[in-house]
């Protein structure tokens, strides 16, 4: 049973450019969480997405956006990037109707330049 | 807001000795789920035990369980018998109904040493 993947495993962007990260949730999971973990801090919460929408928000600005794809796999968009943006990328899943834990994937590590 | 907040930094412990890592939260809700998960060096975030405020029972996974103490909004992790393996960052997260987000604390850094 395939855990939770995500894609690339480390990036490296220069300042304004436009990233992309891709999750695929654990087998039999249908919601999918993206957190920024910042050096040192804990996780913070960007958005969560069921049913190919938007379901949730976190305090992030516009330039995070997200999708799901109808085999629940889901990417992460940021544009424009900022220096500050540099951190690790978690993505969760969940399942929507079952236990509500959620499973982590190993994350990006994004590094803006 | 909900807020989650573990005030030990750092910790170590000798190994095969017990360990309580503390946090505590702030909520007005009353349905709500507490987590402790495990990130260590290689960052894979790792759910180690959870508990539904509902439940006055502490739950118990192995080596690892907790003191929940909902009217003090408490919930310590203690780790017995503490293994090499177990040197990790561990979070406290705090979920509010059974499908939110998870708001995380800040992070308890524990080295055992042999």
């Amino acid at each position: 049973d395939a855990g939770v993947t995500q894609s690339p495993t480390h990036l490296i962007k220069t300042r304004g450019q436009q990233v992309t990260l891709r999750c695929s949730p654990k087998s039999g999971h249908d919601t999918v969480s993206w957190y920024q973990q910042a050096l040192g801090q804990g996780p913070q919460f960007i958005f969560q997405y069921y049913e190919e929408e938007e379901r949730q928000r976190g305090n992030f600005p516009d330039r995070f956006s997200g999708h799901q794809f109808p085999n629940y796999s889901s990417e992460l968009n940021v544009n424009a990037l900022l220096l500050g943006d540099s951190a690790l990328y978690l993505c969760a899943s969940s399942f929507d109707r079952g236990a509500y834990e959620q499973y982590f994937g190993p994350g990006t590590r994004l590094t803006v330049t | 807001a909900q807020t989650v907040t573990q005030s030990q930094p750092e910790m170590s412990v000798q190994e095969a000795e017990t360990v309580t890592l503390s946090c505590t939260y702030d909520t007005s809700e009353n349905n709500y789920y507490l987590f402790w998960y495990k990130q260590p060096p290689s960052r894979q975030m790792i759910l180690v035990i959870r508990q539904e405020a509902y439940k006055q029972q502490n739950a118990t996974e192995n080596r690892f369980s907790v003191n929940f103490q909902k009217a003090a909004k408490s919930f310590s992790l203690k780790i017995s018998d503490s293994q090499l393996g177990d040197t990790a960052m561990y979070f406290c997260a705090f979920m509010w109904g059974s499908q939110g987000n998870l708001i995380f604390g800040k992070g308890t850094k524990l080295s055992v040493k042999p």
